[in-house]
């Protein structure tokens, strides 16, 4: 069966400083990706989706950026955190062509 | 992004109680998914729709794809303090791989 993991699971980072949150899938190939954003008591907001290695679709402006170096990894960055980059982000993943998104554990950020 | 009208925004209510709350949309979906997220966890899966009108069940939740596709309604029967939590709608147009997202209906439940 499939799993997905992401960490870590709770991360406080001063303004300022880089982020590197990291999302893997387990039992699977090719999955699609995807990095969400939830703020508190809001809902989902898409930020960057991957249909594939080295390749990376953003939704929003931001200072977050995305990379995928390998198939089943996905990975969130930030040179320099801004207070507004609080939040919960969620990786999910999908198979190739089939619509159903199922969603990792999440990682909670605090930007102080 | 979210343009999926999701109601209610939330809602109190009694224990053995059924819930309905639904989603409306301008635009016509091929995919029609149904969520629920505790506190500080991901969002699960319940119930994914795929044609228009199909009826699907899974255990107490009851969820519909609209016949126009721009719709869909979750219900739960007799509820149980555990369905505490948030509820999301999510829809998918055809050759899209992006998923818009209703604001969530949170359900409170008293014992």
């Amino acid at each position: 069966s499939q799993t997905i993991h992401q960490w870590p699971a709770t991360l406080v980072q001063p303004v300022g400083s880089p982020l590197s949150l990291e999302c893997t899938v387990e039992g699977t190939s090719n999955p699609n990706l995807y990095w969400y954003r939830q703020a508190a008591g809001r809902g989902l907001q898409l930020l960057f989706y991957s249909v594939g290695i080295g390749q990376i679709s953003s939704e929003v402006p931001q200072n977050l950026s995305a990379s995928r170096p390998q198939d089943r990894q996905f990975i969130l960055s930030s040179k320099k955190l801004l207070l507004s980059d609080s939040g919960f982000y969620l990786c999910a993943w999908s198979a190739g062509g089939l619509e159903t998104q199922y969603f990792g554990p999440g990682t909670r950020l605090l930007v102080l | 992004g979210q343009q999926l009208n999701q109601s209610p925004q939330s809602m109190f209510i009694q224990e053995g109680e059924d819930v309905s709350m639904n989603c409306t949309s301008s635009s016509i979906f091929n995919t029609w998914l149904w969520y629920k997220q505790e506190p500080g966890e991901g969002p699960v899966l319940l119930i994914a729709l795929y044609k228009a009108g199909e009826l699907t069940s899974n255990g107490r939740l009851t969820a519909q794809f609209g016949i126009t596709r721009k719709d869909s309604f979750l219900n739960i029967s007799a509820s149980i303090p555990s369905d505490v939590g948030i509820y999301f709608c999510a829809g998918q147009k055809s050759g899209d791989y992006k998923l818009s997202f209703g604001a969530g209906t949170t359900v409170t439940v008293r014992a």
